[in-house]
């Protein structure tokens, strides 16, 4: 079965420190995308990357960061949680370019800041 | 930037009923998708339409796309308490890359 794991389902930080989540597919998809879900709010994009080393700015890319050193691996970076960081963080993935598909999501992290 | 709309905010309804869901959205679309999310869960695919179709089927779910009224509608028939979730639509605006726009979605609550 095709998958989309998240590292934390669970993941408590405090305010300043720096926070790794990761993401990894095992299906050779080229897109992979970070997004937060907030009540209210729905899910909101920060990054996505379409091939490796690439990246793309989404919606509400301040204060996080991404990188994609590999095909399989998606990491999101905060550089300084804060408190409005405090979110379910949804990563997902899906092939090619053109659109055809679609996205297979991880199961969540999710992380409070304190 | 909020692409989508689904109308209504919460559903609930009887077991073997069939629920009705309904997306609206501004811009032209490469496709439109419905997904599923179980309670502090992911997002499952439920079903892609794309913008030349009209309406497209997956077992018990039919989805129709209106694209001159900028709309899309998720119709469950003979609904099961299982179908309790969120139910998003999502549009893909293709822009050089793929890139989904969820709406805020549809609470849906199935009454034994």
């Amino acid at each position: 079965d095709v998958k989309v794991t998240q590292s934390s389902r669970y993941l408590v930080k405090r305010t300043g420190e720096k926070v790794f989540l990761e993401c990894v597919q095992d299906m050779d998809h080229e897109n992979m995308f970070w997004y937060r879900q907030d009540p209210g709010l729905g899910l909101r994009l920060i990054y996505f990357s379409y091939d490796v080393k690439m990246k793309e700015k989404g919606d509400i890319p301040e204060g996080y960061s991404v990188s994609r050193e590999k095909k399989e691996r998606f990491s999101l970076i905060l550089e300084s949680a804060s408190t409005n960081q405090t979110s379910m963080y949804l990563c997902a993935s899906s092939p090619y370019r053109q659109g055809s598909h679609g996205y297979t999501f991880g199961s969540g992290t999710r992380l409070t800041v304190v | 930037s909020q692409q989508g709309e689904e109308d209504p905010q919460a559903l609930s309804i009887q077991e073997g009923e069939n629920a009705t869901m309904n997306c609206s959205y501004k811009t032209s679309i490469n496709n439109l998708q419905w997904y599923r999310q179980n309670s502090g869960r992911g997002l499952v695919h439920l079903i892609l339409i794309r913008s030349n179709e009209r309406e497209k089927h997956s077992g018990r779910l039919r989805v129709t796309l209106d694209t001159s009224k900028k709309s899309s509608s998720l119709l469950i028939t003979a609904s099961r308490a299982a179908d309790t979730a969120s139910y998003f639509c999502a549009t893909d605006l293709w822009q050089g890359a793929q890139k989904l726009v969820f709406g805020q979605g549809t609470r849906l609550t199935i009454n034994p």
